[in-house]
C-alpha cells in the first residue's frame, strides 16, 4: 500500500508563495504517476496536477495552470507542489495521492496521505 | 469537463439498513467510476473502481453497478463504521468528484 506523508502548508497572504512536498516509502517510486487533490473546508474534491512516475509528464487543472508546478525527485520518493501567486480560493486541505498505474492518464487513486492544511488570506 | 452528481446529499438509516446512492456523470463514462469513504478528519479511502470492482480490503458490504450515465453504490446492511461521506469520481477524461453524500447512522 505504502505510505505518503505532507508537510509544507501553512497560511500565507494572497500573491505569496508556498512548497508542499510529499515524502513516500513501501512502493516503487517510478511506478506510480502521483497526484495532489485538495479539499476546500467543508467542501467537495478538486484534482489539481499528476505527474507520471518516470516524471517526464505532468498535467494541471484548469484552475492552478501556470499558478502551480509539480514535480519529484526520485533520489529522496519525495513529491513537490510549488505553488505561486496564492489566492483566498486556494485554501484548502491538499492530498498526496497515489495512482494505480505510471502515466499521467491513471487517475484511481489508491492511496492517500493524511494532508497539509494550505490557508490563503490578508 | 464532465460534471457529476450524487443522490441524496445526506441521508439517515439505521443499522442494518440497505443504502443506496446514486451517482450521475453529464456525459457517458463507460465504466471508470470510482467510489470513495471519507470520514471527518481523514483522507478519503477508496472502495469501489470500473464501477463495480470491489477495492481490496473494502467490507463485502459494499458494492458498486452501472454504466454509462449512471451508477449506484450499495451497502447491503449498514453498520456503525459505515457513517462517512461518500464521493463517486469519474477517470474516464481527466477526472472530478460528485460533491458527496453524507450518510448518518440513526
Amino acid at each position: 500500500e505504502g505510505q505518503l506523508v505532507e508537510s509544507g502548508g501553512g497560511l500565507v497572504h494572497p500573491g505569496e508563495s508556498l512548497r508542499l512536498s510529499c515524502a513516500t516509502s513501501g512502493f516503487t517510486f517510478s511506478s506510480h504517476a502521483l497526484s495532489w487533490v485538495r479539499q476546500a473546508p467543508g467542501t467537495g474534491l478538486e484534482w489539481v496536477s499528476i505527474i507520471s512516475g518516470s516524471g517526464d509528464n505532468t498535467y494541471h487543472a484548469d484552475s492552478v495552470k501556470g499558478r502551480f508546478t509539480i514535480s519529484k525527485d526520485s533520489s529522496r520518493s519525495t513529491l513537490y507542489l510549488q505553488m505561486n501567486a496564492l489566492r483566498a480560493e486556494d485554501t484548502a486541505v491538499y492530498y498526496c495521492v497515489r495512482s494505480d498505474c505510471d502515466n499521467i492518464f491513471c487517475r484511481l487513486f489508491v492511496s492517500w496521505g493524511q494532508g497539509t492544511l494550505v490557508t490563503v488570506s490578508s | 469537463d464532465i460534471q457529476m452528481t450524487q443522490s441524496p446529499s445526506t441521508l439517515s438509516a439505521s443499522v442494518g439498513d440497505r443504502v443506496t446512492i446514486t451517482c450521475r456523470a453529464s456525459q457517458n463514462i463507460r465504466d471508470w467510476l470510482a467510489w470513495y469513504q471519507q470520514k471527518p478528519g481523514k483522507a478519503p479511502k477508496l472502495l469501489i473502481h470500473r464501477a463495480s470492482g470491489l477495492q481490496s480490503g473494502a467490507p463485502s458490504r459494499f458494492s458498486g453497478s452501472g454504466f454509462g450515465t449512471e451508477f449506484t453504490l450499495t451497502i447491503s446492511s449498514l453498520q456503525p463504521d459505515d457513517s462517512a461521506t461518500y464521493f463517486c469520481q469519474q477517470y474516464d477524461t481527466l477526472t472530478t468528484f460528485g460533491p458527496g453524500t453524507k450518510v448518518h447512522i440513526k
